[in-house]
């Protein structure tokens, strides 16, 4: 059984802070993504790593880093949180070498920025 | 701007009914349709998806047709129950590229018993 995992549900933060979401995945799966998903918008692609060291943007990339630097975990990065980065954030990761592979999701990250 | 419009933004429907939620997209390089299905608290999870070669889908009671020249596409969820209520999001796959969703803004289903 396929499992995502995200290192909080809950982040609360004030302005200005640097943010780290966490997500891990078991397996073995070698695209992974960072969504923001905000009411009336959808789920929004923030960036993507189909490998290990490998990043390419996504549609809203502006104030957002990532990291990936095992397999396994892909990071995001706020350098300095402002309050419209109030969202929920979802991880997912699939298989590479087909447009038709199935993407997983985790539970989401709820970040709220004061 | 929206690549993939869905329509409509709620949907409230009376159990054994049918729910028909509607995507319209513009871009011809989407080549993948996929439809994923969320719980509140939960990440959105694949429920089924076609492709653009095919008219129809149909897996159990939710069947996505499809019509290419139209570039729109629906789900319909038939005998629909009150563990539907969930909101769906339609998504589009380019070709060529990796799998990259993009999504709808999403449909928030309620079905009453």
């Amino acid at each position: 059984d396929v499992k995502v995992t995200q290192s909080s549900r809950y982040l609360v933060k004030r302005t200005g802070e640097k943010v780290f979401l966490e997500c891990v995945q078991d397996m073995d799966h070698e695209n992974m993504f960072w969504y923001r998903q905000d009411p009336g918008l959808g789920l929004r692609l923030i960036y993507f790593s189909y490998d290990v060291k490998m990043k390419e943007k996504g549609d809203i990339p502006e104030g957002y880093s990532v990291s990936r630097e095992k397999k396994e975990r892909f990071s995001l990065i706020l350098e300095s949180a402002s309050t419209n980065q109030t969202s929920m954030y979802l991880c997912a990761s699939s298989f590479g070498g087909s447009l038709y592979n199935e993407q997983f999701f985790g539970p989401g990250t709820r970040l709220t920025v004061l | 701007q929206q690549q993939v419009k869905q329509s409509p933004q709620s949907l409230i429907v009376q159990k054994g009914g049918i729910s028909i939620i509607n995507c319209a997209y513009e871009n011809t390089a989407f080549d993948y349709f996929p439809w994923y299905q969320q719980f509140p608290g939960k990440g959105p999870a694949l429920l089924i998806a076609i492709r653009p070669d095919v008219s129809e889908k149909k897996e159990g009671r939710f069947t996505i047709s499809f019509n290419k020249s139209a570039k729109q596409f629906s789900l319909h969820i038939m005998d629909s129950q009150p563990g539907d209520s969930a909101t769906y999001f339609c998504a589009a796959i380019r070709k060529g590229g990796y799998n990259k969703l993009i999504f709808g803004a999403g449909t928030r289903l309620a079905v009453h018993p």
